[in-house]
């Protein structure tokens, strides 16, 4: 089946520094994918996605580009704040409408200190 | 916009009791998706419904848990009887009929089985 794996946490970062949170997946077909953020106490908030090998999601300083040849979504950022602070999930779904619901990764923290 | 509604925010409970965890989804949303959210297991489907059918219950972990959409804007997760380990934070989530787009989560139902 799917699967998602993301590196574990918490990654610990200063204020300005350059953040990389790896994400590969496993899946057949051509699925979309995504990832999340969620605040403490919150639900989970679409950050960036990507649906075809190639493209780059862009969302508020963060991308992560789709390569199917290596099977990975990485999250990147060049200069984090302490108001990204927060679990971010990578997650995946299909095209069809069986497999339309998210398959997620475990979850990475961040924490930005100033 | 709205954004999916859960209620209630919180639940505590003994076990034993019955729990009504209830979702509005985003109007014109026709997807509908419970999530269970645990330490141990990460972000898990339990279901997931489609023009308010369920297409996918392959995650609800047993007959305990029942899940209904008697129409568009409504649906409930019940869980009879409860158990301590039924504690978790369920949310729900709604998409649009279309497997690229994002799923939007709402707040979340902190449960808690004493």
């Amino acid at each position: 089946g799917d699967s998602v794996t993301q590196m574990e946490g918490p990654v610990t970062l200063s204020e300005e520094a350059f953040l990389t949170i790896n994400c590969t997946y496993t899946a057949t077909g051509y699925p979309s994918l995504f990832w999340y953020v969620q605040y403490p106490g919150e639900g989970l908030q679409l950050l960036l996605k990507a649906t075809k090998a190639d493209d780059k999601g862009s969302n508020k300083g963060f991308e992560a580009t789709y390569r199917k040849e290596t099977t990975s979504f990485h999250l990147e950022k060049g200069s984090v704040q302490v108001s990204d602070s927060a679990v971010y999930f990578c997650a995946l779904s299909g095209p069809d409408t069986g497999r339309r619901a998210l398959t997620f990764g475990s979850g990475t923290r961040l924490q930005v200190q100033p | 916009d709205a954004g999916v509604i859960q209620s209630p925010r919180h639940e505590v409970t003994e076990m034993g009791q019955e729990v009504t965890l209830r979702c509005k989804p985003i109007s014109g949303h026709n997807s509908l998706f419970w999530y269970r959210q645990t330490m141990m297991r990460g972000l898990e489907l339990l279901i997931y419904f489609n023009n308010n059918v369920p297409i996918d219950d392959s995650g609800m972990p047993e007959d305990r848990f029942s899940a209904k959409m008697p129409n568009a804007s409504f649906s409930t997760l019940k869980i009879q009887p409860s158990e301590p380990r039924d504690s978790a934070v369920y949310f729900c989530a709604s998409q649009v009929s279309d497997g690229n787009q994002p799923q939007h989560f709402g707040d979340g139902t902190r449960l808690s089985i004493l």
